[in-house]
């Protein structure tokens, strides 16, 4: 059965680096979506991704984010100078199936 | 966006006990979801909900969705160890599957 995978599992920065998180979502689905789930809080959603470019995004989704499908496989969320509170399982998911996540923890 | 509210936050049920949990929310669904989150990963997809007075079920877990697509409830009979978790109700408006999910219901199943 197709699923969502996501790279890597756990990456640990520090303040005011780039990071860059990988999903692969599934081959045919057409909706494509980031969330956040800082511990102990809700899962938010971030920004939705539909015919290659983005349709929706959250007021979390500054200008410190991106996202990018560069190789119409993989889909990217970039942040580009990541601060403290940036720490946060980050869930890409295709359609309604979500991936593994990914933990991010900011130094 | 949807509001959902969840009760109750967190409950312990013995082994073999039945157990429900709700969801509440401030408007009419169009899509209801539930989905089943272990600590630290990823959401697992349980049911989807769509229509007034809808239910299903899959193994021992039930889900509901009320005539006025306002309130859903998952009921899991016969707890196991294997029903330990988070469990997450989201809403998708029309047109779209942008998930706004509910805070979450932890349950523990005492052996």
């Amino acid at each position: 059965e197709p699923e969502v995978t996501q790279t890597p599992s756990h990456q640990v920065t520090q303040m005011g680096q780039e990071v860059i998180l990988r999903c692969v979502p599934i081959s045919n689905h057409l909706y494509f979506y980031w969330y956040r789930q800082i511990l102990g809080q809700k899962v938010e959603f971030l920004v939705s991704f539909y015919n290659n470019e983005i349709s929706e995004k959250s007021e979390i989704f500054d200008d410190q984010f991106s996202v990018e499908r560069p190789d119409g496989s993989n889909f990217t969320l970039k942040i580009r100078s990541t601060k403290l509170e940036d720490s946060a399982m980050y869930f890409c998911a295709s359609t309604l199936e979500f991936g593994p996540g990914t933990r991010l923890t900011v130094t | 966006s949807q509001e959902l509210e969840q009760s109750p936050q967190s409950l312990i049920v013995q082994e073999g006990k039945n157990l429900t949990i709700n969801c509440t929310s401030s408007k009419t669904l169009y899509g209801l979801y539930w989905y089943k989150q272990k600590y630290g990963e990823g959401l697992i997809f349980l049911m989807m909900l769509q229509k007034g007075g809808e239910e299903k079920s899959h193994e021992k877990i039930t889900a509901k969705l009320d005539e006025k697509k306002q309130q859903s409830s998952l009921h899991i009979t016969a707890s196991q160890p294997s029903h330990a978790g988070i469990y997450l109700c989201g809403a998708t408006p029309w047109g779209d599957y942008k998930l706004s999910f509910g805070a979450g219901t932890t349950v523990t199943v005492r052996a």
